[in-house]
């Protein structure tokens, strides 16, 4: 059984703090991305990442950036949360044009 | 660039009943995807159903189906015999094909409700 998996689900964060999510996949897919979904927004790309060590920004990087060491795993940071990015963030993960994945999300309250 | 607008912020179906959901899209791209998505209140991103543009024919997956007007630009959903079960938000999205595969531009969502 294929999976995405975001290891925090729920996480409470005090502005100026450094944040970190992490999103595994164990497909061995190549891409993978960061989303953030805001209502009566949709989601939206943050970052993209199409192998170890290469990243491109998405539609809405500011503030944030990512990190890809290993395949399988794909970091989003968050330097000095704000208000403001208080958001469910979406992990997702593809290979060519097969079936694109999610994570369950993580829900990330910055107070 | 892309963009997928849902003009439909909310849409309720009696059960047993088919319902449409509406979507346009842009892009540049030749070579494209678009996909429905259905996230229900577990907040888990489900493909519903995806289309290739090059493809004429219309995809199906089961009680789903699209229709897809690629000279109008145009992809709508089509879901026949309602069941609760399909009670969820739905995303209509577009992806660009080849190396950029899975960066998905999304509408706004569709929240469908439906009644017993």
């Amino acid at each position: 059984d294929v999976k995405v998996t975001q290891s925090s689900r729920y996480l409470v964060k005090r502005t100026g703090e450094k944040v970190f999510l992490e999103c595994v996949q164990d497909m061995d897919h190549e891409n993978m991305f960061w989303y953030r979904q805001d209502p009566g927004l949709g989601l939206r790309l943050i970052y993209f990442s199409y192998d170890v060590k290469m990243k491109e920004k998405g539609d809405i990087p500011e503030g944030y950036s990512v990190s890809r060491e290993k395949k399988e795993r794909f970091s989003l940071i968050l330097e000095s949360a704000s208000t403001n990015q208080t958001s469910m963030y979406l992990c997702a993960s593809s290979y060519r044009g097969n079936t694109i994945y999610f994570g369950e999300g993580s829900w990330l309250t910055v107070v | 660039a892309q963009t997928v607008t849902q003009s439909q912020p909310e849409m309720s179906v009696q059960e047993a009943e088919t319902v449409t959901l509406s979507c346009t899209y842009d892009t540049s791209e030749s070579n494209y995807y678009l996909f429905w998505y259905k996230q229900p209140p577990s907040r888990q991103m489900i493909l519903v159903i995806r289309q290739e543009a090059y493809k004429q024919q219309n995809a199906t997956e089961n009680r789903f189906s699209v229709n897809f007007q690629k000279a109008a630009k145009s992809f709508s959903l089509k879901i026949s015999d309602s069941q609760l079960g399909d009670t969820a938000m739905y995303f209509c999205a577009s992806s660009a094909g080849g190396t950029s595969y899975g960066k998905l531009t999304f509408g706004q969502g569709t929240i469908l409700t439906v009644h017993p």
